[in-house]
């Protein structure tokens, strides 16, 4: 079966640093997505994962360990703007299909 | 302007009506993608595209069909709505290249409530 697994929701004060976990059981793995979506809109790429590591960009940086079937995204220096939802979405399959998590709600308090 | 639009952006419909939601883009893309999204299910896939000539079900294709007029254009019908296919409708696009990401580009999406 396919499964990926996130927090439902999390909160941060504006200036730390969030991390947000997600975990994934698929048949096939061809890489990781994190996109962002902020209420009511589309979906926003933020990050691509298909080799194990960090890959930073900004404020943002996502890690993948293959072998555990993990991934996080790593938020710093929080913004009010921030405040979003966040998903998790495994590439699976010989059609390259996109298989989403339900997505973590952050809000960012001042 | 946007590279991916849909239309309309709002609908409100009975059940048992016939009901089409339409996606241009002018990215130039191959692949094509219908979802729905539902609150605490994330996004769910039905439909898919690779190009005019190729159609594919996904995940929650029952209820539905779908389209490809044209590489920019991918509709997608719901022949007789029922108050369960209420949610956000987003169309995305993607163009494989070997070695890339195959990164999708979403819509803004549909609103649709079936009463």
């Amino acid at each position: 079966g396919q499964n990926i697994d996130q927090p439902t929701e999390m909160t941060a004060t504006e200036g730390a640093i969030v991390q947000i976990n997600c975990t994934y059981q698929t048949s096939g793995f061809n890489g990781l997505f994190w996109y962002q979506q902020h209420a009511g809109e589309a979906p926003t790429f933020l990050s691509y994962n298909v080799l194990d590591g960090l890959e930073e960009k900004g404020r943002f940086s996502s890690f993948l360990s293959r072998s555990k079937g993990y991934s996080y995204l790593l938020l710093k220096e929080l913004q009010m703007k921030d405040s979003a939802s966040y998903l998790c979405a495994v590439v699976s399959g010989g059609y390259n299909k996109l298989i989403f998590g339900a997505g973590t709600r952050l809000a960012v308090h001042p | 302007d946007a590279d991916v639009t849909q239309t309309p952006r709002n609908r409100i419909t009975k059940t048992g009506k016939r009901i089409m939601l339409e996606c241009s883009q002018t990215k130039g893309h191959d692949r094509m993608y219908w979802y729905r999204q539902d609150p605490g299910l994330g996004l769910r896939l039905i439909y898919y595209s690779f190009d005019v000539k190729d159609i594919n079900k996904g995940e929650i294709s029952d209820g539905y069909s779908v389209s490809r007029q044209a590489q920019a254009k991918f509709s997608l019908s719901l022949e007789s709505a029922i108050p369960n296919q209420t949610a956000l409708y987003f169309c995305a696009t993607s163009d494989f290249k070997a070695g890339g990401s195959d990164e999708q580009f979403f819509g803004p999406g549909t609103r649709l409530t079936v009463l």
